[in-house]
């Protein structure tokens, strides 16, 4: 089952600018994740944000959760062509997560 | 280092033919699971144990196997592979520590049943 969906699908941007990507979910949440998955490879977790958390930050990455909205958003600042993947919100844990359909992001040189 | 090895990366099969997919990681994890991802379908959980000889099923169960007789050890099993099977598959695992609820991924098998 889908939690949620992610838009855009696909966002294609030159280097060295934002991407912002936004994802939406269904049901509560203690927390929500994101994760990268270049092209056929496995997942890598970049970014986890707890429910009573507004606002994160990772080097680049800048991530924002509104849970009156059931929505978060995930911001690359300063894009590089090595971010060129996929992107995946996820809730739940590592029990179960559930993924949203993901957000393939294309850097152009 | 911290990871989570599959095996085989690449596999093509014939319909019928039971296979296995070693699943191995090396964090001490209570967790791992199966996830099968599909192009329009997203990823969706096959099974998941959360720890020895303790495992269930999750969102689409049907046509496959497990066990967990060791902790670091989480094989798939393919009974009777069929073509709707030809997925690519990602073994996961992760703590019961509720504060970290980070998931390790392997770095994926595609499967094609012909």
């Amino acid at each position: 089952s889908q939690q949620g969906e992610e838009d855009p699908q696909a966002l294609s941007i030159q280097e060295g600018e934002n991407a912002t990507m936004n994802c939406s979910y269904k049901t509560s949440i203690n927390n929500l994740q994101w994760y990268r998955q270049n092209s056929g490879r496995g997942l890598v977790h970049l970014i986890l944000i707890r429910s009573n958390e507004r606002e994160k930050h990772s080097g680049r990455l800048r991530v924002t959760l509104d849970t009156s909205k059931k929505s978060s958003s995930l911001l690359i600042t300063a894009s590089r062509a090595a971010d060129t993947a996929s992107y995946f919100c996820a809730t739940g844990g590592a029990q179960k997560l559930v993924f949203g359909q993901g957000t393939r992001l294309t850097i152009n040189p | 280092e911290a990871q989570v090895t599959q095996n085989p990366r690449y596999l093509i099969t014939v319909t019928g033919k039971k296979l296995t997919v070693t699943c191995s990681q090396n964090m001490n994890h209570e967790y791992m699971s199966w996830y099968r991802q599909d192009p329009g379908l997203g990823l969706r959980q096959i099974y998941y144990s959360m720890n020895v000889e303790v495992t269930d099923k999750g969102d689409v169960p049907e046509g496959y196997k497990v066990s967990r007789k060791e902790k670091r050890n989480f094989p798939l099993i393919l009974e009777s592979p069929s073509p709707n099977q030809t997925s690519l598959y990602f073994c996961a695992s992760g703590m019961t520590d509720p504060s970290n609820t980070e998931a390790f991924f392997g770095q994926g098998t595609r499967l094609t049943v012909v």
